[in-house]
Parts: structure tokens; C-alpha cells; sequence
């Protein structure tokens, strides 16, 4: 079982659509989370960290759910812009980039 | 603006030949990283290092080995390239330790004939 999973997709939907994309891990010692977004043949970028409150930036939202062992992140109103892998990326040792273990990545693509 | 520069974009190498791949960052951070990402895979841990000279394993080191003379420059070796290791490789630095964000290079696309 890999230590990160996501679904791999590809999630089609219109603009305007809001898409939600899940990311379950199998370590319960895991201590944060984060979303990078990755464009078609660029390098990943950190889109938004993932707190156990929650949190929301813009059309973006991010929740963790420590029982279940998965984080989410909801797009909403889509734009053709956000077509992208998004990678879930899990940290074991709060501050050790050593243990940044990272998600195959789930495929969007928004629609015109 | 942050910049992790990788020596090169697109390379392609006949088995058994030697590869170096280079990265070049220039935000004074002590951790740098080698991946290689492949599809259905992700991204996978090659080497990384945490000081000039001083280098540990990752997840997949085998086949790799890295050189940290200087504290801007990492650089990974692939002492004989063989078709497994056709992939894209990505070089990344290490920010502020809470936030957890990565900055990478642009990526270094090997094909290995």
C-alpha cells in the first residue's frame, strides 16, 4: 500500500464547477500537509499548507480529517487556469523535508 | 525571487554512458534535494544533502550517486545511465523549515537509450 494515495483521475468538469480531490496516508504519526500544483511538463509548486482547523485561500479550501487519515482540497468556480496535477504531499517530522512523501498526483482538467 | 537553476532541460544518453545533471540555487539554504518523478509513481527521493559535502539516501538511491562541493551546487551521477532511468529528474531546495515548501528547478528530462 503506498504511504500517500490519491485518485489519479483525470476529473473533467465545465468552468464554474467545483471539484473536490482527496488524499488519504497511512502514517497516523504524519504531522503536515500540503497541496503543490504542478503544470503540464513545470516543476511542482507549493499551492497552500493544510491545517487541522482548515483553511481557505480565495476559491481554494483545504480540510484535514486526522481520524479517517485524509486531507482534501475544494476548488470552487473553476477557471480554465486551474487545469493541473495537484499533489498531496504529507510530512512526517514537522520541519524534516526528509520525510516529505508525495501523492502520484490527481489530473484536472476545466472545461470552457 | 527564488531560483533553482538545472543544468539542463531535455538530455538524451546511450546506456552505460556517465550523466551528470547540475542544480544551481541561490537562496543561501543549506537542503537540497534530487528527485526523479515517473508516471504513477510520483515524485521518489533520490539523494539529498544537508550541508556542503555531507549527503544522505533517499528512498531509490541505487544506480545515483551526488557531489556537494559548494553550498549553491548539487549534482547528481548516474555512473553508467541505463533505460530504467529515463525519466525527469527535479532538483529542489528546502525553505523555511514549518512551511514546508519546495522550490524546484525546472526539471532535467533523460532519455536513456
Amino acid at each position: 500500500r503506498k504511504e500517500v494515495e490519491q485518485d489519479p483521475g483525470p476529473f473533467n468538469v465545465p468552468e464554474g464547477a467545483t471539484v473536490a480531490f482527496n488524499c488519504t496516508y497511512s502514517n497516523s504519526a504524519s504531522q503536515s500537509f500540503f497541496w503543490y500544483r504542478q503544470d503540464c511538463r513545470k516543476e511542482p509548486k507549493l499551492l497552500m499548507s493544510v491545517y487541522s482547523s482548515g483553511n481557505e485561500d480565495g476559491r481554494f479550501t483545504a480540510q484535514l480529517n486526522r481520524a479517517s487519515q485524509y486531507i482534501s482540497l475544494l476548488i470552487r468556480d473553476s477557471k480554465l487556469s486551474d487545469s493541473a496535477t495537484y499533489l498531496c504531499v504529507v510530512n512526517y517530522h514537522s520541519g524534516s523535508a526528509r520525510q516529505l512523501t508525495f501523492g502520484s498526483g490527481t489530473q484536472l482538467t476545466v472545461l470552457p | 525571487d527564488v531560483k533553482v537553476t538545472q543544468s539542463s532541460r531535455y538530455l538524451v544518453k546511450r546506456t552505460g554512458e556517465k550523466v551528470f545533471l547540475e542544480c544551481v540555487q541561490d537562496m543561501d539554504h543549506e537542503n537540497m534535494f534530487w528527485y526523479r518523478q515517473d508516471p504513477g509513481l510520483g515524485l521518489r527521493l533520490i539523494y539529498f544533502s544537508y550541508d556542503v559535502k555531507m549527503k544522505e539516501k533517499g528512498d531509490i538511491p541505487e544506480g545515483y550517486s551526488v557531489s556537494r562541493e559548494k553550498k549553491e551546487r548539487f549534482s547528481l551521477i548516474l555512473e553508467s545511465a541505463s533505460t530504467n532511468q529515463t525519466s525527469m529528474y527535479l532538483c529542489a531546495t528546502f525553505g523555511l523549515a514549518d512551511t514546508g515548501e519546495l522550490f524546484f528547478g525546472e526539471g532535467s528530462r533523460l532519455t536513456v537509450l
